[in-house]
């Protein structure tokens, strides 16, 4: 079984910086993914960490520590358009053709 | 990169109807598919694994006499609410990994909005 959890909403400036905790509990770890979901429209791909450490793309990177179960979000210069949910998963079982098991997500809204 | 292809986007259809809802993948194979629903403000919950040639697998609580699911090919996975409610109106989306690939991501079809008057 597992258990992903991540807080529920946040609010940042337009500008500023954010992170997005994930913690999660699972039988087996093969990788934790991030996706950015506008309302109403598909999950988007964001990152996939399946090694410790930051690993940064643009103005989003993605942090990952094994041994504590954790991963985080980082959005830097924060626009508008980031306002969107933000779903932590992990593929479990982790091997072959498995599903992803998604957190509930984090609904973050970026203020002027 | 991938692409999977889902419509309806939205339907809108009086109770006790039949709705189906396609999922492509237009340039891989996907020996599995999977199906998630997500009801407004909440996460993305599977609902059933979609194999190639086999049954579908379903997660505990997803009826599967009521969400028939189809994959008659390695690109087309089919997914049909029968007998539809006001209950069952919700986002449905589709998603896929490429056959053959190891710790890939998912790609996801764009999702289908399904309101049941």
């Amino acid at each position: 079984g597992q258990n992903i959890d991540q807080p529920t909403e946040m609010t940042a400036t337009e500008g500023a910086i954010v992170q997005i905790n994930c913690t999660y509990q699972t039988s087996g770890f093969n990788g934790l993914f991030w996706y950015q979901q506008h309302a109403g429209e598909a999950p988007t791909f964001l990152s996939y960490n399946v090694l410790d450490g930051l690993e940064e793309k643009g103005r989003f990177s993605s942090f990952l520590s094994r041994s504590k179960g954790y991963s985080y979000l980082l959005l830097k210069e924060l626009q508008m358009k980031d306002s969107a949910s933000y779903l932590c998963a992990v593929r479990d079982p982790p091997r072959g053709n498995t599903p992803l098991v998604f957190g509930k997500g984090t609904r973050l809204s970026v203020i002027a | 990169g991938a692409v999977v292809s889902q419509h309806p986007s939205w339907v809108i259809c009086k109770s006790g109807t039949s709705v189906k809802i396609e999922c492509r993948s237009l340039d891989f194979q996907a020996t599995t598919m999977f199906w998630y629903r997500q009801f407004p403000k909440q996460s993305l919950m599977l609902m059933a694994t979609s194999n190639e040639g086999s049954k579908a697998t379903y997660e505990q609580g997803v009826e599967k006499d009521k969400f028939l699911i189809n994959h008659a090919s390695l690109t087309l996975s089919t997914l049909t609410v029968t007998s539809a409610h006001p209950e069952d109106s919700s986002f449905y989306i589709c998603s896929a990994k490429p056959t053959g690939v190891a710790n890939e991501k998912l790609f996801f079809g764009s999702g289908t909005q399904l309101s049941v008057l």
